[in-house]
């Protein structure tokens, strides 16, 4: 079956730096999705990767490794506002979405 | 502002009761989907649409019944629900059902069954 596992939930201080995982088995792979859900609000798409590396957007990047099976999200600077739930979903070789639980993101002053 | 809008925000009633949800999309996109999420699980896709035609139906119960117009618009006609079709119910749209175009949510339906 398909699966994407990513922590349930993570606690970070204001300012640090936070990486949540997520790690895939899929039939195939076309991409990895992140998106960002604070709380009553819709999902925000925040990166695609589909080559292995690191992509920067500000304070946020996102790397994947392709032969692992694994992406992570970095969140540097933390601020009070990236409390929120972090989804991960691949692209599978049907081109359909798979998502992940979630992780929820609890930042504390 | 994601330029999906959906209605209502919040919908309580009764597992005789019939409702429908709305959802408006103003991305000039192709693509629209309706989704369940419940706490602490994955997405759950429910529907898709490309071009008004619907292309995915994801073993949803028939009490759960969509529409689409136009492009633009989709709808999700509930009838007779059961307590545990209590969740949020997304709608998204994207460019085409490519999966790696990214998708645009709307903030959802927090729907309740009594």
């Amino acid at each position: 079956g398909q699966n994407i596992d990513q922590p349930t939930e993570m606690t970070a201080t204001e300012g640090a730096i936070v990486q949540i995982n997520c790690t895939y088995q899929t039939s195939g792979f076309n991409g990895l999705f992140w998106y960002q859900q604070h709380a009553g609000e819709a999902p925000t798409f925040l990166s695609y990767n589909v080559l292995d590396g690191l992509e920067e957007k500000g304070r946020f990047s996102s790397f994947l490794s392709r032969s692992k099976g694994y992406s992570y999200l970095l969140l540097k600077e933390l601020q009070m506002k990236d409390s929120a739930s972090y989804l991960c979903a691949v692209v599978d070789s049907n081109y359909q979405l798979i998502w992940g639980a979630g992780t929820k993101l609890i930042i504390k002053p | 502002e994601t330029g999906v809008t959906q209605t209502p925000r919040h919908l309580v009633m009764g597992m005789t009761n019939k409702k429908s949800l709305k959802c408006e999309q103003h991305l000039g996109h192709n693509a629209m989907y309706w989704y369940k999420q419940s706490a602490k699980k994955p997405l759950e896709l429910m529907f898709v649409y490309n071009f008004k035609e619907q292309t995915e139906n994801n073993s949803v119960p028939s009490r759960f019944s969509p529409e689409c117009p136009n492009s633009s618009h989709l709808f999700l006609h509930l009838h007779t629900l059961q307590p545990e079709d209590s969740a949020l119910y997304l709608c998204a749209s994207s460019q085409d059902q490519q999966g790696n175009q990214p998708q645009h949510f709307g903030d959802g339906t927090r729907l309740s069954i009594l």
